[in-house]
């Protein structure tokens, strides 16, 4: 079992949507969470750090289940340069490593 | 956050040859880390660089075929020696500057192997 796993989509979803995605974490010990955004042929850019009580930045919401091992990002309404790859990541204290999700695509439609 | 220059930010190399990639941050970093992103995939970490020491591989990943040095806290290069077409990937150097921060991304450097 992959030690964070995303559903790679796609996710097609009109102009004006939300979207939810997961992402799960096999390692109980991680404790450090991000959601990074990735453009085609682009290195993955830092989109947000997922705290234990949540966090929000404009239509950006991310949410952490420790219980379930799981990350959430939800994109309220979606523009067209929402269009992109997201990857979640995990990091364990004492490895200090960053492991990194397959990414979910994204496309929103006009 | 740091301002990560990466070079080159592409190659096309021949088959048996080594490449040396850099990675040049502007203020001193905690850690230093190298992954592979092959096409429409996502990120695998290759090593963790120790400043002053052997890298840390991760497995799959050897030192003889990924040399890694980082002289001081700015600075880290990875060869990707031997290359065959397998090799062909793009190769992202990563900072952070611990283990509850979060990490930033050089440019990348888009290899080809022929």
């Amino acid at each position: 079992r992959k030690e964070v796993e995303q559903d790679p989509g796609p996710f097609n979803v009109p102009e004006g949507a939300t979207v939810a995605f997961n992402c799960t974490y096999s390692n109980s010990a991680s404790q450090s969470f991000f959601w990074y955004r990735q453009d085609c042929r682009k290195e993955p850019k830092l989109l947000m750090s997922v705290y234990s009580s949540g966090n929000e930045d404009g239509r950006f919401t991310a949410q952490l289940n420790r219980a379930s091992q799981y990350i959430s990002l939800l994109i309220r309404d979606s523009k067209l340069s929402d269009s992109a790859t997201y990857l979640c990541a995990a990091s364990t204290s004492g490895t200090y490593k960053y492991i990194f999700g397959t990414g979910t695509r994204l496309k929103v439609l006009a | 956050s740091a301002v990560i220059s990466q070079k080159p930010s592409r190659d096309i190399c021949q088959r048996g040859t080594s490449l040396t990639i850099q990675c040049q941050v502007d203020s001193q970093v905690t850690m230093m880390f190298w992954y592979r992103q092959q096409p429409g995939q996502s990120l695998t970490l290759i090593a963790t660089a120790n400043q002053g020491s052997e890298a840390t591989y991760e497995s799959g990943f050897v030192i003889d075929k990924f040399p890694i040095s980082r002289p001081n806290l700015t600075f880290s290069t990875l060869t990707v020696s031997n290359m065959s077409p397998e090799d062909s990937s793009i190769y992202l150097c990563s900072v952070a500057q611990g283990v509850r921060t979060e990490a930033f991304f050089g440019q990348g450097t888009r290899l080809t192997v022929v």
